[in-house]
This record gives structure tokens, C-alpha cells and sequence, in this order.
């Protein structure tokens, strides 16, 4: 069993849908990570986050720690949303743990 | 701030050939990482340096792999001789020890054939 699973592996909606991913962890962890990766460009860092909710426009990332479990929502989803979105998990940024990806295609 | 800086972005070689990989941290972090990413394997920890110094490359595949860090703000990714199976994106990122914030540059696609 891997230490970060996320799902779905891949997801495809409509344009408005509101979207869901998921994240859930076996290992100990100060952080929790979402990444964002456009197809054939980099990765961008969209929450990191240790508890609770953090919110960015139309993005929202939630943590259960107890639950080992955090997810990322996203509202009003548009094409450009489409993208793989990378959990990732460590003690801190040094040992950090990846998720497999999930891959979101929002079609208009 | 330009972000952190990769280059080149995209490299093509021959097995055995040499390959370098570069990369310039954003000025002012202290923690940099090298990472590759597959299809199979997805992100891995290559080597990471605090400070410039090389603190855990245990992720580093085999001796082929080097990495170094002359000063805060260049470090390279070296593969010699490099092979098929190092076909790959390699990404560098840095951070201030701390904070916990990731920031990736645009990656450097190799292809090996």
C-alpha cells in the first residue's frame, strides 16, 4: 500500500461542476501539500497546510489530521483547471511523500 | 523575483553521453531539491543540499548520478554515462528552511536514446 493515495486517478466534468479530489496518508506529517501540474509545464504549489481549511479564489484545500485524510475542492471548475493536482505529505519539505496524481479534465 | 530557473528545458542525447542539468534556486532560499518524475514512478527525491551542503541523496539512482552546489545560488544535476532509462523530468525546487513552501521550476525534459 503506497503512504499517499489519492483519488480519483482521473476525473472528468463539465465546466461549473464542482470538484472534488482526495487525498489520504499512512505516515506522519507537519504539512500537507497540493501541487498543480499543466500538461508538459511545471508544478505549482497551491495550499500547504497542517490544519483545518485554506482557501484561494475558487480553490479550497481541507485536512482531517486524525482522519489522515485531506481533500481539494474546487468550485465553478473551468477548462483551465485542467491539470494534475499532486498531494504530497512529509514531516517537512525535506522528506515529503507524492501522491500518483490525479489527472482533471474539464471539458467546456 | 524570476522564480526558480532550470535550464536547458529540454535535452536530447545518445546512451553514454554526458548530460548537465542546472538549475538557479530563488535568491534568499536556503534549501534546494532535486527531483525526477516518470510515469511509472511519478516525483522522486533525487538529493537535497541546506546551506549548499548535501544532506540526504539517497535517492540518487546509481554512481552515475552527481549533484553539486558551488554556491547558494547554482547547482547541477550531472548523469554519466547516461542510459534510456534515465529518460525523464527532472525538476529543482527550493525553499527556505522553515517555511515549508515548495517552489518548482519548469523542469528539464531529457530523453536518452
Amino acid at each position: 500500500k503506497n503512504e499517499v493515495e489519492q483519488s480519483p486517478q482521473n476525473l472528468t466534468a463539465q465546466e461549473g461542476e464542482f470538484i472534488t479530489i482526495n487525498c489520504s496518508y499512512s505516515v506522519g506529517i507537519s504539512a500537507l501539500h497540493w501541487l498543480q501540474q499543466h500538461p508538459g509545464g511545471g508544478i505549482v504549489s497551491l495550499f500547504m497546510l497542517s490544519s483545518g481549511k485554506k482557501k484561494h479564489g475558487r480553490l479550497i484545500a481541507t485536512i482531517n489530521i486524525q482522519e489522515k485524510h485531506s481533500s481539494l475542492h474546487i468550485t465553478a471548475s473551468h477548462p483551465r483547471d485542467s491539470a494534475v493536482y499532486i498531494c504530497a505529505v512529509g514531516p517537512g519539505a525535506q522528506k515529503l511523500v507524492f501522491g500518483q496524481g490525479t489527472r482533471l479534465t474539464i471539458n467546456p | 523575483d524570476a522564480g526558480v530557473i532550470q535550464s536547458p528545458r529540454h535535452e536530447v542525447t545518445e546512451m553514454g553521453q554526458e548530460v548537465t542539468l542546472r538549475c538557479k534556486p530563488i535568491s534568499g532560499h536556503n534549501s534546494l531539491f532535486w527531483y525526477r518524475q516518470t510515469m511509472m514512478r511519478g516525483l522522486e527525491l533525487l538529493i537535497y543540499f541546506n546551506n549548499n551542503v548535501p544532506i540526504d541523496d539517497s535517492g540518487m539512482p546509481e554512481d552515475r548520478f552527481s549533484a553539486k552546489m558551488p554556491n547558494a545560488s547554482f547547482s547541477t544535476l550531472k548523469i554519466q554515462p547516461s542510459e534510456p532509462r534515465d529518460s525523464a523530468v527532472y525538476f529543482c525546487a527550493s525553499t527556505l528552511v522553515g517555511t515549508g513552501e515548495l517552489f518548482f521550476g519548469e523542469g528539464s525534459r531529457l530523453t536518452v536514446l
